[in-house]
């Protein structure tokens, strides 16, 4: 079965410092989101992707963040100047069209922790 | 925007009977929902769905209702097992806004 996946699974950073976070969605979607979610507390949206460019974002996507999708395939999430409060596990996920029939497809996360 | 709720935190069952875990949503155009579970350490999985035209959707084990009257949800698993432990998180659809997930319920399944 087709499968988002995610690098790093666990990226440990010091606050200042700028992370990329990679995802390689399912290959035939063309809507791509990122999602956060903080120890124990919900899942938040952060960011949808759609047809190079944001379509939508959230007022946690600040200017600190960025998402690209540099060649394709990779569909990337970037930390400029990380924050203790970034510390969380981080969702990417697809979906072949917005309005989600048959909901979207997650990765399985990278846990960022910023000490 | 949408806000959507769970009526509990935690649920312990015991293996073998049935778990009902509970979802309110506040957006009466919310039009399509989804039930997730999130085993430790993954990400959130699809389980089952329902468009608010329907109010049952039954799966494997599972089955779904949707009260639009009162904007509640459930998730009934029949005949619980341990692999169900995890947490099972509604989330909903308001047109193509993104997709609005809840605060999560963690289910333990008692052996």
């Amino acid at each position: 079965e087709p499968e988002v996946t995610q690098t790093p699974s666990h990226q440990v950073t010091q606050m200042g410092q700028e992370v990329i976070l990679r995802c390689v969605p399912i290959s035939n979607h063309l809507y791509f989101y990122w999602y956060r979610q903080i120890l124990g507390q919900k899942v938040e949206f952060l960011v949808s992707f759609y047809n190079n460019e944001i379509s939508e974002k959230s007022e946690i996507f600040d200017d600190q963040f960025s998402v690209e999708r540099p060649d394709g395939s990779n569909f990337t999430l970037k930390i400029r100047s990380t924050k203790l409060e970034d510390s969380a596990m981080y969702f990417c996920a697809s979906a072949p069209q917005s309005g989600g029939m048959g909901g979207y497809t997650f990765g399985s996360g990278t846990r960022l922790t910023v000490v | 925007g949408e806000s959507v709720g769970l009526h509990l935190p935690t649920l312990s069952v015991q293996e073998g009977d049935n778990s009902i875990i509970n979802c309110a949503y506040s957006n009466s155009a919310s039009d399509y929902f989804i039930w997730y579970k999130q085993e430790s350490g993954k990400g959130p999985q699809f389980i089952i769905d329902i468009r608010s035209n329907m109010d049952k959707r039954q799966g494997q084990r599972v089955t779904v209702l949707l009260n639009k009257t009162v904007k509640h949800l459930s998730l009934q698993i029949a005949a619980t097992q341990p692999g169900d432990s995890a947490v099972y998180f509604c989330a909903v659809f308001s047109g193509n806004t993104p997709l609005v997930f809840g605060k999560g319920t963690r289910l333990s399944v008692i052996a």
